[in-house]
């Protein structure tokens, strides 16, 4: 019953190593984000997607790297991970491109040691 | 960029008090969101406005769309326990994206 629902909760792992967190929404929307939550609680856009298409990519390192196989999911993988990547993750939709209320997952918690 | 202010950026009150928080942008908004993260979880909608001016209410929350289109101010009445968690407000303006504010993490004792 979950609207948008993101795995893994947890994810500990060590630099260098390369991680997926997934994301699936059952909202019927077409458009799909994912945020970062820093340790300060400031929430900052890093992607969106509208029907499995890239339509903003903010300032991210390209190690970051999401892909949307269908428009119910949207999957962000991170290569070579550095310390400063530990953050929560948050995925969200919303119904469309002109629609501003975005729905959000329960997060990802990664912590890189 | 655009850029949120929000205040205060935390709050310590007492069960049953009344409590007021604000968002003003550096630009002109179409839209203004309040939600509601609670500890481990994602942030929760709880109240969406549309229009300068516009007054809508959720249970004890009332959010009003400031008539500058540049500002919003959500108020709880009558706190109680389960209004803990960290509030965040959120505009956009013809991008339809929401830029968030940095939160105002309220807490209240019994």
């Amino acid at each position: 019953d979950t609207a948008v629902s993101q795995t893994p909760k947890y994810l500990v792992t060590q630099m260098g190593n390369d991680k997926s967190i997934k994301c699936e929404q059952n909202l019927g929307h077409d458009t799909m984000y994912w945020y970062k939550q820093d340790s300060k609680k400031f929430l900052k856009i890093m992607f969106s997607y509208n029907n499995k298409e890239l339509i903003i990519n903010e300032t991210v390192p390209n190690r970051f790297s999401p892909k949307s196989p269908d428009k119910a999911h949207l999957n962000l993988h991170i290569n070579s991970l550095e310390l400063g990547d530990s953050a929560v993750y948050f995925c969200a939709s919303r119904r469309d491109t002109l629609n501003t209320e975005a729905f959000f997952g329960q997060g990802t918690r990664l912590t890189v040691v | 960029g655009q850029q949120l202010n929000q205040s205060p950026q935390s709050m310590f009150i007492q069960e049953g008090e009344d409590v007021s928080m604000n968002c003003t942008s550096s630009s002109i908004f179409n839209t203004w969101l309040w939600y509601k993260q609670d500890p481990g979880e994602g942030p929760v909608l709880l109240i969406a406005l549309y229009k300068a001016g516009e007054l809508t209410s959720n249970g004890r929350l009332t959010a009003q769309f400031g008539i500058t289109r540049k500002d919003s101010f959500l108020n709880i009445s009558a706190s109680i326990p389960s209004d803990v968690g960290i509030y965040f407000c959120a505009g956009s303006g013809g991008s339809y994206i929401p830029t968030f504010g940095r939160g105002t993490s309220l807490i209240v004792h019994p």
